[in-house]
Protein backbone atom coordinates (compact mmCIF):
# COMPACT_ATOMS: atom_id res chain seq x y z
CA UNK A 1 0.00 0.00 0.00
CA UNK A 2 1.29 3.22 -1.16
CA UNK A 3 1.55 6.01 1.93
CA UNK A 4 2.58 9.23 2.12
CA UNK A 5 2.91 11.18 5.57
CA UNK A 6 3.78 14.62 6.27
CA UNK A 7 5.10 16.12 9.22
CA UNK A 8 6.75 19.08 10.63
CA UNK A 9 3.99 21.66 10.16
CA UNK A 10 3.07 23.75 12.86
CA UNK A 11 2.46 27.50 14.30
CA UNK A 12 5.33 29.95 13.46
CA UNK A 13 5.95 33.52 13.23
CA UNK A 14 6.10 35.19 10.13
CA UNK A 15 10.01 35.74 8.81
CA UNK A 16 10.97 32.14 10.59
CA UNK A 17 11.93 28.95 9.22
CA UNK A 18 10.26 25.96 9.35
CA UNK A 19 10.65 22.40 7.72
CA UNK A 20 8.46 19.30 6.14
CA UNK A 21 8.90 16.14 5.77
CA UNK A 22 7.22 13.45 3.79
CA UNK A 23 8.01 10.04 4.36
CA UNK A 24 7.16 7.70 1.40
CA UNK A 25 6.49 3.81 1.43
CA UNK A 26 5.01 1.32 -1.01
CA UNK A 27 6.54 2.10 -4.16
CA UNK A 28 9.96 3.04 -5.60
CA UNK A 29 10.30 6.18 -4.42
CA UNK A 30 13.74 7.26 -6.46
CA UNK A 31 11.38 6.10 -9.63
CA UNK A 32 9.24 9.62 -9.53
CA UNK A 33 9.75 13.03 -9.82
CA UNK A 34 7.72 14.54 -6.34
CA UNK A 35 5.90 17.97 -5.86
CA UNK A 36 4.54 20.26 -2.78
CA UNK A 37 1.09 21.61 -3.51
CA UNK A 38 -1.01 23.31 -0.33
CA UNK A 39 -4.19 24.74 -0.06
CA UNK A 40 -5.17 27.42 1.86
CA UNK A 41 -7.88 27.34 4.42
CA UNK A 42 -11.29 27.46 2.53
CA UNK A 43 -9.32 27.83 -1.12
CA UNK A 44 -8.52 25.66 -3.87
CA UNK A 45 -5.08 23.89 -4.43
CA UNK A 46 -1.71 25.26 -5.70
CA UNK A 47 1.78 23.84 -6.39
CA UNK A 48 4.53 25.00 -4.82
CA UNK A 49 7.72 23.10 -6.02
CA UNK A 50 9.00 19.61 -7.95
CA UNK A 51 11.90 17.54 -8.07
CA UNK A 52 13.24 15.57 -10.34
CA UNK A 53 13.95 11.58 -9.48
CA UNK A 54 17.44 12.09 -8.71
CA UNK A 55 17.07 15.72 -7.13
CA UNK A 56 19.11 16.91 -9.68
CA UNK A 57 16.26 19.00 -11.11
CA UNK A 58 13.63 21.39 -8.96
CA UNK A 59 11.24 24.15 -9.77
CA UNK A 60 9.57 26.28 -7.83
CA UNK A 61 6.18 28.87 -7.98
CA UNK A 62 8.04 32.32 -8.34
CA UNK A 63 6.20 33.07 -4.74
CA UNK A 64 8.23 30.97 -3.13
CA UNK A 65 11.26 31.35 -5.16
CA UNK A 66 14.64 32.13 -3.44
CA UNK A 67 12.54 31.24 0.43
CA UNK A 68 11.44 27.49 -0.27
CA UNK A 69 13.80 24.60 -1.06
CA UNK A 70 12.75 21.12 -2.25
CA UNK A 71 14.90 18.17 -1.30
CA UNK A 72 14.72 14.85 -1.50
CA UNK A 73 16.59 11.26 0.08
CA UNK A 74 15.59 8.49 -2.19
CA UNK A 75 17.83 6.17 0.61
CA UNK A 76 15.46 7.45 2.61
CA UNK A 77 12.47 7.19 0.70
CA UNK A 78 12.12 11.03 1.40
CA UNK A 79 11.19 14.74 0.66
CA UNK A 80 11.21 17.62 1.91
CA UNK A 81 10.76 21.37 2.12
CA UNK A 82 12.73 24.27 3.91
CA UNK A 83 10.86 27.16 3.80
CA UNK A 84 12.39 30.57 4.98
CA UNK A 85 11.43 33.69 5.61
CA UNK A 86 7.83 32.51 6.09
CA UNK A 87 4.89 34.90 4.99
CA UNK A 88 1.11 35.12 6.38
CA UNK A 89 0.13 33.98 2.77
CA UNK A 90 2.04 30.71 2.79
CA UNK A 91 -0.69 29.90 5.74
CA UNK A 92 -1.93 25.97 3.95
CA UNK A 93 -2.24 22.66 4.06
CA UNK A 94 0.79 21.37 2.39
CA UNK A 95 0.46 18.09 0.71
CA UNK A 96 3.21 15.65 -0.84
CA UNK A 97 2.17 14.00 -3.65
CA UNK A 98 4.10 11.98 -6.66
CA UNK A 99 3.83 11.68 -10.35
CA UNK A 100 2.06 8.91 -10.48
CA UNK A 101 -1.07 10.97 -8.40
CA UNK A 102 -0.92 9.47 -4.33
CA UNK A 103 -1.24 12.25 -2.12
CA UNK A 104 -0.48 12.25 1.41
CA UNK A 105 -2.79 13.85 4.50
CA UNK A 106 -1.62 17.13 4.14
CA UNK A 107 0.46 19.02 7.17
CA UNK A 108 -0.74 22.47 8.37
CA UNK A 109 1.43 25.06 8.45
CA UNK A 110 0.52 28.55 10.21
CA UNK A 111 2.17 31.60 9.90
CA UNK A 112 1.00 34.61 12.59
CA UNK A 113 2.40 36.53 15.06
CA UNK B 1 0.58 30.66 -16.73
CA UNK B 2 -1.24 28.07 -18.32
CA UNK B 3 -4.89 29.56 -16.80
CA UNK B 4 -7.04 26.25 -16.17
CA UNK B 5 -11.18 27.08 -16.05
CA UNK B 6 -13.40 24.79 -14.70
CA UNK B 7 -17.29 25.30 -15.38
CA UNK B 8 -19.58 24.78 -13.77
CA UNK B 9 -18.27 26.21 -10.34
CA UNK B 10 -20.93 23.33 -8.70
CA UNK B 11 -23.41 20.85 -9.59
CA UNK B 12 -26.16 19.36 -7.47
CA UNK B 13 -27.29 16.03 -8.46
CA UNK B 14 -29.45 12.81 -7.57
CA UNK B 15 -27.94 9.30 -7.28
CA UNK B 16 -28.00 7.89 -10.36
CA UNK B 17 -27.96 11.04 -12.47
CA UNK B 18 -25.06 11.89 -15.03
CA UNK B 19 -21.98 14.58 -14.54
CA UNK B 20 -20.10 16.98 -16.43
CA UNK B 21 -17.54 18.61 -15.87
CA UNK B 22 -15.35 21.04 -18.14
CA UNK B 23 -11.63 21.96 -17.95
CA UNK B 24 -10.47 24.29 -20.41
CA UNK B 25 -6.88 25.84 -20.67
CA UNK B 26 -5.38 28.62 -21.91
CA UNK B 27 -3.12 26.77 -23.59
CA UNK B 28 -2.44 23.39 -25.31
CA UNK B 29 -1.78 20.16 -22.94
CA UNK B 30 0.08 19.04 -25.96
CA UNK B 31 3.71 18.32 -24.47
CA UNK B 32 6.42 17.83 -26.45
CA UNK B 33 6.54 14.39 -25.41
CA UNK B 34 3.42 13.51 -27.15
CA UNK B 35 1.59 13.34 -23.87
CA UNK B 36 -0.61 15.42 -22.54
CA UNK B 37 -0.70 16.02 -19.13
CA UNK B 38 -4.42 16.72 -18.00
CA UNK B 39 -5.35 15.07 -14.66
CA UNK B 40 -8.40 15.26 -12.70
CA UNK B 41 -8.47 14.67 -8.71
CA UNK B 42 -11.49 14.56 -6.33
CA UNK B 43 -11.25 15.74 -2.46
CA UNK B 44 -14.04 14.43 -0.43
CA UNK B 45 -14.93 16.51 2.93
CA UNK B 46 -12.18 17.08 5.03
CA UNK B 47 -9.65 14.35 3.24
CA UNK B 48 -6.77 15.00 0.87
CA UNK B 49 -6.88 14.72 -2.80
CA UNK B 50 -7.62 10.94 -4.91
CA UNK B 51 -6.05 10.72 -7.94
CA UNK B 52 -9.13 9.90 -10.79
CA UNK B 53 -7.34 10.24 -14.02
CA UNK B 54 -3.91 10.67 -16.12
CA UNK B 55 -3.12 12.11 -19.56
CA UNK B 56 -6.58 13.12 -20.41
CA UNK B 57 -8.39 9.57 -20.37
CA UNK B 58 -6.85 7.12 -18.18
CA UNK B 59 -8.28 5.94 -15.29
CA UNK B 60 -6.14 5.06 -12.28
CA UNK B 61 -6.56 1.20 -11.58
CA UNK B 62 -9.25 1.74 -8.17
CA UNK B 63 -11.51 4.18 -10.16
CA UNK B 64 -14.84 3.04 -11.01
CA UNK B 65 -15.38 2.39 -14.86
CA UNK B 66 -18.16 4.98 -14.29
CA UNK B 67 -16.01 8.08 -14.69
CA UNK B 68 -14.64 9.18 -17.84
CA UNK B 69 -12.13 11.65 -19.26
CA UNK B 70 -11.91 13.17 -22.94
CA UNK B 71 -10.59 16.12 -24.64
CA UNK B 72 -7.16 17.20 -26.40
CA UNK B 73 -5.23 20.53 -26.40
CA UNK B 74 -7.14 23.10 -24.33
CA UNK B 75 -10.41 21.19 -23.70
CA UNK B 76 -10.96 18.60 -21.42
CA UNK B 77 -14.53 17.02 -19.94
CA UNK B 78 -14.52 14.28 -16.75
CA UNK B 79 -17.90 12.50 -16.85
CA UNK B 80 -20.01 10.43 -14.39
CA UNK B 81 -22.23 7.97 -15.63
CA UNK B 82 -24.34 7.70 -13.08
CA UNK B 83 -23.32 9.78 -9.66
CA UNK B 84 -23.13 7.71 -6.36
CA UNK B 85 -22.91 9.16 -3.10
CA UNK B 86 -19.67 8.71 -2.72
CA UNK B 87 -18.79 10.55 -5.68
CA UNK B 88 -19.33 14.30 -3.73
CA UNK B 89 -17.04 16.63 -3.19
CA UNK B 90 -14.32 18.88 -5.20
CA UNK B 91 -13.20 17.55 -8.88
CA UNK B 92 -10.39 19.58 -9.85
CA UNK B 93 -8.36 19.30 -13.22
CA UNK B 94 -4.66 20.72 -13.14
CA UNK B 95 -2.01 20.49 -15.92
CA UNK B 96 1.37 18.71 -15.67
CA UNK B 97 2.68 19.89 -18.85
CA UNK B 98 4.10 23.18 -18.67
CA UNK B 99 5.81 24.76 -15.34
CA UNK B 100 4.42 26.01 -12.92
CA UNK B 101 1.61 23.27 -12.69
CA UNK B 102 -1.41 24.80 -12.01
CA UNK B 103 -5.37 23.81 -10.43
CA UNK B 104 -8.58 24.42 -11.71
CA UNK B 105 -11.01 26.46 -8.69
CA UNK B 106 -12.45 23.15 -8.46
CA UNK B 107 -16.19 21.78 -8.92
CA UNK B 108 -18.20 21.10 -6.32
CA UNK B 109 -20.49 18.44 -6.72
CA UNK B 110 -23.13 17.82 -4.25
CA UNK B 111 -25.56 14.80 -4.03
CA UNK B 112 -29.50 15.80 -3.65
Amino acid sequence: EVQLVESGGGLVQPGRSLKLSCAASGFTFSDYYMAWVRQAPTKGLEWVASISYDGGSTYYRDSVKGRFTISRDNAKSSLYLQMDSLRSEDTATYYCTTAVGYWGQGVMVTVSS
Amino acid sequence: DVVMTQTPVSLSLAIGQPASISCKSSQSLLGTSGKTFLNWILQRPGQSPKRLIYQVSKLYSEVPDRFSGSGSETEFTLKISRVEAEDLGVYYCWQGTHFPLTFGSGTKLEIK
